[in-house]
């Protein structure tokens, strides 16, 4: 696609209930990202994959969170147990391969708003 | 870690008026890029600019990066400019992610 793609858009969850966000990277882009963001906030990192390879996955605030990227295109973002903490919109970002080049171009895609009751 | 502060928080302008956001950031960066978050809350990319300057159309962003600072200038603003313009740096600690800035909120009135 010309952009990076996202759903669902919206997504409301009872306290408890299991939730997968899903994230299509633009083509050819071979990292992605992960990122967070609160109401009033920037976005803050969660995790990065490199192909199917997940890298870094420091900024996932507790093994509540999942991600995965199984063929290393689509990739979700799984929150098991959902808590009223874990409502904001989630961002889903991809650029060229960071193992070959230092250009980090990072593109956005337009976010799932996830609100827990 | 690194920290990003920009400046100015909150921007109030009236239609045509010119304005500068700044970007200091505590620690050496590679990658440096500016976006646009409009009301829909989609992140746009306006600049990836690790160092010089660049122009496109009513908008320039410098940065220089040994003094850890960027600059984003919008000329004669439009109402669609409204919505907040975040900074970001990739973090140095070589981990390709990237930290953002607290942001402006950037109001253009008609």
């Amino acid at each position: 696609g010309a952009g990076v793609s996202q759903s669902p858009r919206y997504k409301v969850a009872k306290r408890g209930q299991d939730v997968a966000l899903r994230c299509d990277p633009i083509s050819g882009h071979v990292s992605l990202f992960w990122y967070q963001q609160a109401l009033g906030q920037g976005p803050e990192f969660l995790t990065y994959f490199q192909n199917e390879a997940q890298l870094d996955k420091s900024g996932l605030p507790s093994d509540r969170f999942f991600a995965e990227r199984p063929e290393g295109s689509v990739s979700t973002l799984k929150i098991q147990r959902t808590q009223q903490e874990d409502s904001a919109v989630y961002l889903c970002a991809s650029s060229l391969d960071l193992a070959i080049i230092t250009y980090n171009e990072q593109f956005f895609g337009p976010g799932t708003r996830l609100t827990v009751l | 870690g690194i920290q990003v502060e920009q400046s100015p928080p909150d921007l109030i302008l009236q239609e045509g008026a010119n304005s500068t956001l700044r970007c200091n950031f505590s620690d050496s960066v590679n990658n440096l890029q500016w976006f646009h978050q409009n009301p829909w809350g989609q992140l746009i990319n306006l600049f990836y600019i690790p160092s010089g300057t660049k122009q496109n159309g009513r908008l320039s962003a410098t940065t220089v990066a040994t003094e850890r600072y960027s600059l984003l200038y919008i000329s004669s603003s439009q109402t669609t400019d409204s919505g907040v313009y975040f900074c970001a740096v990739e973090d140095p600690s070589g981990t390709y992610k990237y930290i953002f800035g607290t942001g402006t909120r950037l109001k253009v009135l008609a």
